[in-house]
């Protein structure tokens, strides 16, 4: 089955600088890639998400880039602030009618004020 | 709004009860998921169900059992649970209707077993 790592377990940033979280996917077949936030004691919420037939897409402060050769795909945050601070997973599918999610295991981002 | 609601929100159980767990939401959504979060291992999947008549097993299903009763209801019971099943449990829905994949969590059950 599909295995999805992430690199860094934890990131500190200061304030205003960028935030890269990586992510790595082993199935070729996968094309849905999204991105969750979790903060302190909250459910996790999708934030952005990207599709194979894409290679970058970016909302505000936040954008994601694909990689399917390598087969890795990345979280970059712009201009951090503190309420960025939080579990950040990322997952994979196949999509269709069956599809189904695998998460990486999280990363916890810090945004030092 | 339409949401995704879990029962309990916490519980503290002793090892061999038998414990059910509960998830409704008003989405309209077909899917329905259960995962556990334990620090550093991320979200796993526990079931998952495609509609009423669907129940399929996800990575970690051992020890575990579901029910889907209606389109808005998905339990997850602990036939006799054990101190290794602690953990934070999310509910989750999702629906195909316009392509879209994205999941949408339950606030969450913190179950404890001493």
């Amino acid at each position: 089955g599909e295995n999805v790592e992430q690199h860094p377990s934890t990131l500190s940033v200061q304030e205003g600088d960028s935030a890269v979280i990586k992510c790595t996917y082993s199935d070729s077949a996968s094309n849905y890639f999204p991105w969750y936030k979790q903060e302190l004691g909250k459910r996790p919420q999708l934030i952005i998400d990207i599709r194979s037939n894409v290679g970058e897409k970016k909302d505000q402060r936040i954008a994601v880039t694909l990689n399917k050769t390598a087969k890795h795909f990345s979280l970059h945050i712009t201009e951090t602030q503190p309420e960025d601070s939080a579990v950040y997973f990322c997952a994979a599918s196949k999509g269709g009618a069956n599809s189904k999610l695998t998460f990486g295991k999280g990363i916890t981002l810090s945004v030092r004020p | 709004d339409a949401d995704v609601t879990q029962t309990p929100r916490n519980r503290i159980t002793k090892t061999g009860k038998r414990i059910m767990l509960e998830c409704s939401q008003t989405k309209g959504h077909d899917r329905m998921y259960w995962y556990r979060q334990d620090p550093g291992l991320g979200l796993r999947l526990i079931y998952y169900s495609f509609d009423v008549k669907d129940i399929n097993k996800g990575e970690i299903s051992d020890g575990y059992s579901v029910s889907r009763q209606a389109q808005a209801k998905f339990s997850l019971s602990l036939e006799s649970a054990i101190p290794n099943q602690t953990a934070l449990y999310f509910c989750a829905t999702s629906d195909l209707t316009g392509g879209g994949y994205e999941q949408y969590f339950g606030p969450g059950t913190r179950l404890t077993v001493t």
